[in-house]
């Protein structure tokens, strides 16, 4: 089926670093949403995006709906211990039958 | 105000035999979808429940099926149980179809033996 392409798939950050990570698609999306996912718990939406070149924060999570449609980038900035946990893209596209498509994750891990 | 929930937390079941899994939505919310997710996965759209009816259906088979009952809870069965049916199973609901963010519970972790 569809797959969303999200890297990095892991990164292991300093506390106070700023994080980057981005999903894209060979698709054109109308929806992209970005969750977290802790352990033993279900995902939690941070950031909901609906339009090309959205730019969206939530916090210290800021988020872009790429202008080609086909990406969006989820930055976090001076990373907290309480950020450790999975990121994961997902989007909603025509050919996915507007189904929502996720990534397979990227895993922030942060050093002591 | 009471989130998504899920029932039970874990559940586990031997190759062949049958499960049901629950799902209460959010308050004010009509439209369930069910998710699998495998380890170190995403999770994988099975099919949505609005209006008592499935209305999308990912690239799952027939053992997987569903319900949805007048109060918008929902129930997921799955027949003849195979190893690889071994996942988290998350419910997410959202306001009608559509475009609406999907809020999800914490899942119903099934393991078959």
């Amino acid at each position: 089926g569809q797959q969303l392409n999200q890297s990095p798939q892991s990164m292991f950050i300093q506390e106070g670093e700023d994080v980057s990570m981005n999903c894209t698609s060979s698709s054109i999306f109308n929806t992209w949403l970005w969750y977290k996912q802790d352990p033993g718990e279900g995902p939690v939406l941070l950031i909901a995006l609906y339009k090309a070149g959205e730019l969206t924060s939530n916090g210290r999570l800021t988020a872009q709906f790429g202008i080609t449609r086909k990406d969006s980038f989820l930055n976090i900035s001076a990373s907290i211990p309480s950020d450790v946990g999975i990121y994961f893209c997902a989007g909603r596209s025509m050919d996915s039958n507007y189904q929502l498509i996720w990534g397979a994750g990227t895993k922030l891990i942060i050093k002591p | 105000d009471a989130g998504v929930t899920q029932s039970p937390t874990h559940l586990i079941k031997t190759r062949g035999q049958q499960v049901t899994l629950r799902c209460s939505p959010k308050s004010g919310h009509d439209t369930v979808s069910w998710y699998q997710q495998a380890l170190g996965q995403g999770p994988q759209f099975i099919f949505q429940y609005y209006e008592e009816e499935e209305r999308q259906r990912g690239n799952f088979p027939d053992r997987f099926s569903g319900h949805q009952f007048p109060n918008y809870s929902s129930e997921l069965n799955v027949n003849a149980l195979l190893l690889g049916d071994s996942a988290l199973y998350l419910c997410a609901s959202s306001y009608q179809q559509g475009n609406q963010p999907q809020h999800f519970g914490d899942g119903t972790r099934l393991s078959i033996l």
